[in-house]
């Protein structure tokens, strides 16, 4: 019952944008679209939100469409140490009990 | 941000035997954790909600006799693996759910790697 459909892998040149896309035409209302990511043998590690309105923080920007059912994550200038898996999650605030799909692999290359 | 602790990163034990994986939130109390299981090449799946006080949540498929879960106190959540056989091999992730009014995302564990020989 996945809610969000992303590209399975893409890769982006190191110094450059990186737009990763993310398609929740099912989303609700009240539903927020979140991102993280995962390194390696990591945790999880929270990126950005967003619920309509575009956001930027010190790690990406978030556009979302004006119908909201898909959202575009922006690296701006990506690293070798931006190579993970992206995950993107639509959920209710108050919800943590998180459903992961599979993501996104993105391999920043030099 | 706040913090979100496992130990051990990682273990090594034997067929048969149990281990007990610790998740612990270091600057703030946590009334809710979660417990995720992660096979190699694939995504996080829920195993279990943790609640302090009262008896885990398990997902379905998930053997709560297998996979006991103790939220003892408001910044630990233990998951005890018992009998552990080498399909038990995984890497296990917790996360807890922040305070009110601390923000909106939860906050990940490094992870625990398990090896079962």
């Amino acid at each position: 019952d996945a809610k969000t459909t992303q590209p399975t892998s893409m890769d982006c040149a190191e110094g450059r944008a990186a737009n990763l896309p993310c398609n929740h035409s099912t989303i609700s209302g009240n539903e927020y679209v979140y991102w993280y990511r995962q390194i390696h043998s990591q945790g999880p590690q929270y990126i950005i939100h967003g619920l309509k309105n575009n956001e930027t923080n010190e790690m990406a920007s978030l556009i979302i469409t004006e119908d909201r059912k898909s959202s575009t994550l922006i690296l701006p200038h990506a690293t070798l140490r931006d190579t993970a898996v992206y995950y993107c999650i639509v959920r209710v605030a108050n919800d943590y009990k998180l459903s992961f799909g599979a993501g996104t692999t993105v391999t920043v290359r030099a | 941000g706040a913090v979100v602790s496992q130990h051990p990163s990682w273990v090594i034990c034997k067929s048969g035997t149990s281990v007990k994986i610790e998740c612990r939130s270091l600057d703030f109390q946590a009334t809710t954790m979660f417990w995720y299981r992660q096979f190699p090449k694939q995504s996080l799946m829920l195993m279990a909600t943790s609640n302090e006080g009262s008896k885990a949540t398990y997902e379905q498929g998930v053997e709560k006799d297998k996979f006991l879960i103790n939220h003892a106190s408001l910044t630990l959540s233990t998951l005890t693996v018992t009998s552990a056989h080498p399909e038990d091999s995984s890497f296990y992730i917790c996360s807890a759910r922040p305070p009110q009014g601390a923000g909106a995302e939860a906050f990940f564990g490094q992870g625990t790697r398990l090896t079962v020989v």
